[in-house]
């Protein structure tokens, strides 16, 4: 079974300072892909950005952006010039083409961004 | 984009009677639709998966009489739970993804429905 593990519950950021999320996975799959979703308060899932594992080059969104080292299962995602709108749960996903295609989540990680 | 209507938003009701939430593809066609569970403050966890036409899948845990799943057309699934009660007062997710079984598939969420039994 695949897992998601996001090792901060919380994390907190200066307004326009960069912060990092953590993310690893388990998987024996080789093709899959990772996604960081934001969940604000009006609790509506939003979908930051993605990476498809085949690709070898980071994903960038804006100010989003991914570090991806598939040897190592690790999947993080620094955030940029930090907004007070980017206060949110941010959660990690990974899917693959088996298993239904079903999104597995890690438990998330609580930023919140100081003024 | 792609938009995922849920409804209701927010339902209460008294224990034991049922509820149903509606999850809809408003301009793509979604042969996988998701149902999620989320309690306060912890992750997403799937309850279920339907496609089109057939018989949803559900996880381990999670009881299929309690929680029934009707994925009709393409663009329709509705999760009904029967005989709720406090214990079932969660925030429900729906998820649907665009037609392909590609994992770089689009997967568009709604925006929830907070069920609270009383």
């Amino acid at each position: 079974a695949q897992t998601v593990t996001q090792s901060q519950p919380e994390m907190s950021v200066q307004e326009a300072e960069t912060v990092t999320l953590s993310c690893t996975y388990d998987t024996s799959e080789s093709d899959y892909y990772l996604f960081w979703y934001k969940q604000p308060p009006s609790r509506q899932m939003i979908l930051v950005i993605r990476q498809e594992a085949y690709k070898q080059q980071n994903a960038t969104e804006n100010r989003f952006s991914v570090n991806f080292q598939k040897a190592a299962k690790s999947f993080s995602l620094k955030i940029s010039d930090s907004q007070l709108g980017d206060a949110a749960m941010y959660f990690c996903a990974y899917r693959t083409r088996n298993a239904g295609n079903m999104l597995t989540f890690g438990g998330g990680t609580r930023l919140m961004v100081k003024p | 984009g792609a938009v995922v209507s849920q409804h209701p938003s927010w339902v209460i009701c008294k224990s034991g009677t049922s509820v149903k939430i509606e999850c809809r593809s408003l301009d793509f066609q979604a042969t996988t639709m998701f149902w999620y569970r989320q309690f306060p403050k912890q992750s997403l966890m799937l309850m279920a998966t339907s496609n089109e036409g057939s018989k949803a899948t559900y996880e381990q845990g999670v009881e299929k009489d309690k929680f029934l799943i009707n994925h009709a057309s393409l663009t329709l699934s509705t999760l009904t739970v029967t005989s709720a009660h406090p214990e079932d007062s969660s925030f429900y997710i729906c998820s649907a993804r665009e037609g392909g079984r590609g994992p770089g598939q689009p997967q568009h969420f709604g925006d929830g429905t907070r069920l609270s039994i009383l």
